[in-house]
């Protein structure tokens, strides 16, 4: 089992919905959960960190974390055609260090 | 601040050939990290240093990878002899802050070096 899964999609929306990219992870004492954006070509870019259970919103941007169900979301709302890209949720597991894992990321395409 | 510096952005270079990936993180970070990233496997951690020590490189692949960081703003990752299996896209990353109270610090990603090894 891989420590962090995603559905690699594609994912695909139309302009100005909302799109919720999933996240699971097996280290159930993981602390640190974090989503990155990446475009093609380009390298890794924070979009949120989230360390508590409940969620985190920051603009469009809002990352859901469930400890107990071991997942973490991203929902993007107002979806806009920048925003199409890789998103990549890394998670740190408890006693590594500062090693991150990452998921294979979910490529998501909004469709204007 | 210019960012994590990598060089050269991309190397194309044939098998049995020695290959240098540079790094320069940012200023005052204190985690330095080397990833690679392919279709099939995404971004999987090869090492990471601590104040220029390095803490993990369980992630190496072989004996063929080496890594050092004679200093806190340089590291070299080093392939020697090259495969066409090692083709990838190698990032270099800095961190802040460390783990701590379970809690970790953002990485901050460089641009990559995309290597072919033919």
């Amino acid at each position: 089992q891989k420590e962090v899964e995603q559905n690699s999609g594609p994912l695909s929306v139309p302009e100005g919905a909302i799109a919720s990219l999933n996240c699971t992870y097996s280290d159930r004492g993981s602390q640190s959960f974090f989503w990155y954006r990446q475009y093609s070509g380009k390298s890794p870019e924070l979009i949120m960190s989230i360390y508590s259970n409940g969620d985190k919103e920051d603009g469009r941007f809002t990352a859901q974390l469930n400890k107990a169900s071991q997942y973490v979301s991203l929902l993007i709302r107002d979806s806009q055609p920048s925003d199409s890209a890789t998103y990549l949720c890394a998670v740190n597991p408890l006693y590594t260090g500062n090693q991150f894992y990452f998921g294979t990321g979910t490529s998501l395409t909004v469709i204007p | 601040d210019a960012g994590v510096i990598q060089s050269p952005r991309h190397e194309v270079t044939e098998m049995g050939q020695e290959v240098t990936l540079r790094c320069k993180p940012i200023s005052g970070h204190d985690y330095l990290f080397w990833y690679r990233q392919t279709m099939m496997r995404g971004l999987e951690l090869l090492i990471y240093f601590n104040n220029n020590v390095p803490i993990d490189d369980s992630g190496m692949p072989e004996d063929r990878f080496s890594a050092k960081m004679p200093n806190a703003s340089f590291s070299t990752l080093k392939i020697q002899p090259s495969e066409p299996r090692d083709s990838a896209v190698y990032f270099c990353a800095s961190s802040l802050v460390a783990a701590g109270q379970g809690r970790t610090g953002e990485l901050f990603f460089g641009e990559g070096s995309r290597l072919t090894v033919l």
